[in-house]
């Protein structure tokens, strides 16, 4: 099955540097690359997502880009924001599956 | 509903004792999912609702766990003699369900589990 590595576990930053967290994934079949954002005491929520056949996408101050032929994908965050402080977690999912497989996230500290 | 809701938001049970924590997903959603997130971990799969097809309980991690749907909406995830390793957030999902691959998971805010 599809296998996710996300990486750092912890990334600690200070207000208005730039931030980037790095997965993985092992099924070169997946297609489908979803980011979560999960603040204290809230569940997970996608905060950007791109598709396979897109290599960069942006959303103001967030970006993901994909490497397919590497199998890895990224998040970018420039100009931190302490409310930037949250757990990000990556995935990985195909046509004909309807489970993602997740990375074992990513803690973000913005310090002001 | 406007989001996924979850009951009770926390828990806190003695050993061996039964826990049923409920999931009233996002109308029209037909597929529901359950994780488990344990403290400094990732998120743990557990079991799939899609529609009226069997579940998918490849992630459940014994047969204490178990889950049920109901008229395609609402779940209970239930934990049978529960132990202390059972102490996590269970957090609910729901989508479309896409098959295509595109599917957008919602979440809710989770139920706190605590076993003492």
């Amino acid at each position: 099955g599809e296998n996710v590595e996300q990486h750092p576990s912890t990334l600690s930053v200070q207000e208005g540097d730039s931030a980037v967290i790095k997965c993985t994934y092992s099924d070169s079949a997946s297609n489908y690359f979803p980011w979560y954002k999960q603040e204290l005491g809230k569940g997970p929520q996608l905060i950007i997502d791109i598709r396979s056949n897109v290599g960069e996408k942006k959303d103001q101050r967030i970006a993901v880009t994909l490497n397919k032929t590497a199998k890895h994908f990224s998040l970018h965050i420039t100009e931190t924001q302490p409310e930037d402080s949250a757990v990000y977690f990556c995935a990985a999912s195909k046509g004909g599956s309807y489970i993602p497989t997740f990375g074992r996230g990513t803690s973000l500290i913005v310090h002001p | 509903g406007a989001g996924v809701s979850q009951s009770p938001s926390n828990k806190v049970t003695e050993k061996g004792k039964d826990v049923e924590l409920r999931c009233d997903p996002i109308s029209g959603h037909t597929a529901l999912y359950w994780y488990r997130q344990s403290l400094g971990q990732g998120l743990e799969f557990l079991i799939y609702f899609q529609g009226n097809s069997a579940p998918d309980k490849s992630g459940l991690p014994s047969d204490r766990f178990s889950a049920e749907r109901t008229g395609g909406s609402v779940s209970t995830l239930t934990i049978q003699r529960t132990q202390q390793e059972d102490s996590a957030v269970y957090l609910c999902a729901s989508s479309f369900g896409s098959w295509a691959g595109a599917n957008v998971l919602t979440f809710g805010a989770g139920s706190r589990l605590t076993v003492l």
